[in-house]
C-alpha cells in the first residue's frame, strides 16, 4: 500500500529566503507523485505533479519540486519566498495503477515578512 | 471555467439527526471524488465514482453513509444518523480521464455535530 509522510508540521522562512517542505513517500510500482496548496476555508488547489520524465518539476506561483528515486523523496522548493505562499502544503501518492491518490498530515508554511 | 461547486459550506447539525452534501464536478469531468479531511490532517477518500458507477467505496462507513451519482455528473454524500465524531469537512474533488490527471477540489462542506 502506498504511503505519504511530511516530516514537519511547521516550517518557518523568512519572506526573500528560500524555502524547502519534504515528502518522503513509498509505493509498489512507478509513483505518481503530487502537491497541492490549501489556503483558510479553501478545497486544495493544484501545484505540480511528477508522472515521468525530468526529475526537476516545476509548478505553479514558482514552486517546483525534485523527483529523487533513490531516496524516495519529492521535495517542494521555491527559491524566494512571499508572504502570501503561507497556507497549508499536502504530498500526494498514487502508484502507476488505478490506485486512490494518498496524501500526507501536510506541513504548515509560515513566511515572515 | 467554473470549479467544482459544493453546497452548503457549512452545516450544524445535532447527533443523529441527518445530513446531505451537494457536488457539481467540473463539466467533463467524468471521475468523482468524495474525501473526509478532519482538522490538522490530509483528506482521506471516502468514495470514488467513475461516472455512474462507484469503483472504490472501500473506506465508506456504510452503516451510516451513502453516496449516490445517478447521472454520472453531480453526486450527494448523505450521513444518517450523524455522530459527534463526522464533524469535519467533506471535500468533492473531480478529475478528467487518464490516471495521471490531477485532481481539481472544491471547497468543502465543514460539518459541525453538536
Amino acid at each position: 500500500a502506498q504511503s505519504v509522510a511530511q516530516p514537519e508540521d511547521q516550517v518557518n522562512v523568512a519572506e526573500g529566503n528560500p524555502l524547502t517542505v519534504k515528502c518522503t513517500y513509498s509505493v509498489s510500482g512507478n509513483p505518481y507523485l503530487f502537491w497541492y496548496v490549501q489556503y483558510p476555508n479553501r478545497g486544495l488547489q493544484f501545484l505540480l505533479k511528477y508522472i515521468t520524465g525530468d526529475n526537476l518539476v516545476k509548478g505553479s506561483y514558482g514552486f517546483e519540486a525534485e523527483f529523487n528515486k533513490s531516496q524516495t523523496s519529492f521535495h517542494l522548493k521555491k527559491p524566494s519566498a512571499l508572504v502570501s505562499d503561507s497556507a497549508l502544503y499536502f504530498c500526494a501518492v498514487r502508484d502507476g495503477g488505478n490506485t486512490p491518490l494518498v496524501f500526507g498530515k501536510g506541513t504548515r508554511l509560515s513566511v515572515i515578512a | 471555467e467554473a470549479g467544482v461547486v459544493q453546497s452548503p459550506r457549512y452545516k450544524i447539525i445535532e447527533k443523529k439527526q441527518p445530513v446531505a452534501f451537494w457536488c457539481n464536478p467540473i463539466s467533463g469531468h467524468n471521475t468523482l471524488y468524495w474525501y473526509l479531511q478532519n482538522l490538522g490532517q490530509g483528506p482521506e477518500l471516502l468514495i470514488r465514482y467513475e461516472n455512474e458507477e462507484a469503483v472504490d467505496d472501500s473506506q465508506l462507513p456504510k452503516d451510516r453513509f451513502s453516496a449516490e451519482r445517478l447521472k454520472g455528473v453531480d453526486s450527494t454524500l448523505k450521513i444518517q444518523p450523524a455522530e459527534l465524531g463526522d464533524s469535519a469537512v467533506y471535500l468533492c474533488a473531480s478529475s478528467g480521464p487518464g490516471h495521471h490527471n490531477e485532481q481539481f477540489f472544491g471547497p468543502g462542506t465543514r460539518l459541525t455535530v453538536l
